[in-house]
């Protein structure tokens, strides 16, 4: 099986702007969960969907947002970016049943200036 | 609140020897599941190994063992005949069996002298 996607890999914005990551998950998998990797911060979890409903939602401001569409791919928008979203974002897929891994992707690196 | 702390941001092992990272929890629930990850410089977020908490029995894979304390609440990963390979950020984490959230720890650094 094809592993988990993300694209772009790498991406540059400005302040103020928005951007969409797209994440593929395993095939028959559907749960997607995004999170914001940063040096100081760890992982933290955005977001979980499930058959395209959110399904967990971590403290994150409004800007944030996802969702994922019916081949259960999803993506992630961030709007108005500010300097702190500069981060390495990682997606995770898993079957979404109890107790069952979650695998990763490469993550899309974006840096905003 | 789940808490996941990986209490060492750095380790280092010298090649061949044996190193154990630690990580305690916090948690209400009974019913969870355990992880460790590692996450090599540049490249993908993989599983090294998991645990069900059900499990009184030490999960172990190759030269990758953890060492399961339920009532101490805490998970260490136990490394051994360290491999240049294994130089990576491992990340503890940690999930409840009702629902798909992971928490994960901050990360312990691993570096391994040849």
């Amino acid at each position: 099986k094809a592993g988990v996607t993300q694209t772009p890999r790498y991406l540059i914005k400005t302040r103020g702007q928005q951007v969409t990551l797209s994440c593929s998950p395993i095939s028959g998998h559907r749960s997607v969960s995004w999170y914001q990797q940063t040096p100081g911060q760890g992982l933290q979890f955005l977001f979980e969907y499930f058959s395209e409903t959110q399904r967990n939602k971590g403290n994150f401001p409004g800007r944030f947002s996802g969702r994922q569409f019916s081949n259960s791919r999803s993506e992630m928008n961030v709007s108005t970016l500010e300097l702190g979203d500069s981060a390495l974002y990682l997606c995770a897929s898993s079957s979404g049943l109890a107790g069952e891994t979650q695998y990763f992707g490469p993550g899309t690196r974006l840096l905003v200036l | 609140a789940q808490t996941v702390t990986q209490s060492q941001p750095e380790m280092s092992v010298q090649e061949a020897e044996t190193v154990t990272l630690s990580c305690t929890y916090d948690t209400s629930e009974s019913d969870y599941y355990l992880f460790w990850y590692k996450q090599p410089p540049s490249r993908q977020m993989i599983l090294v190994i998991r645990q069900e908490a059900y499990k009184q029995q030490n999960a172990t894979e190759n030269r990758f063992s953890v060492n399961f304390q339920k009532a101490a609440k805490s998970f260490s990963l136990k490394i051994s005949d360290s491999q240049l390979g294994d130089a990576a950020m491992y990340f503890c984490a940690y999930r409840i069996n009702t629902g798909n959230q992971f928490y994960f720890g901050t990360g312990t650094s691993l570096t391994v002298i040849p």
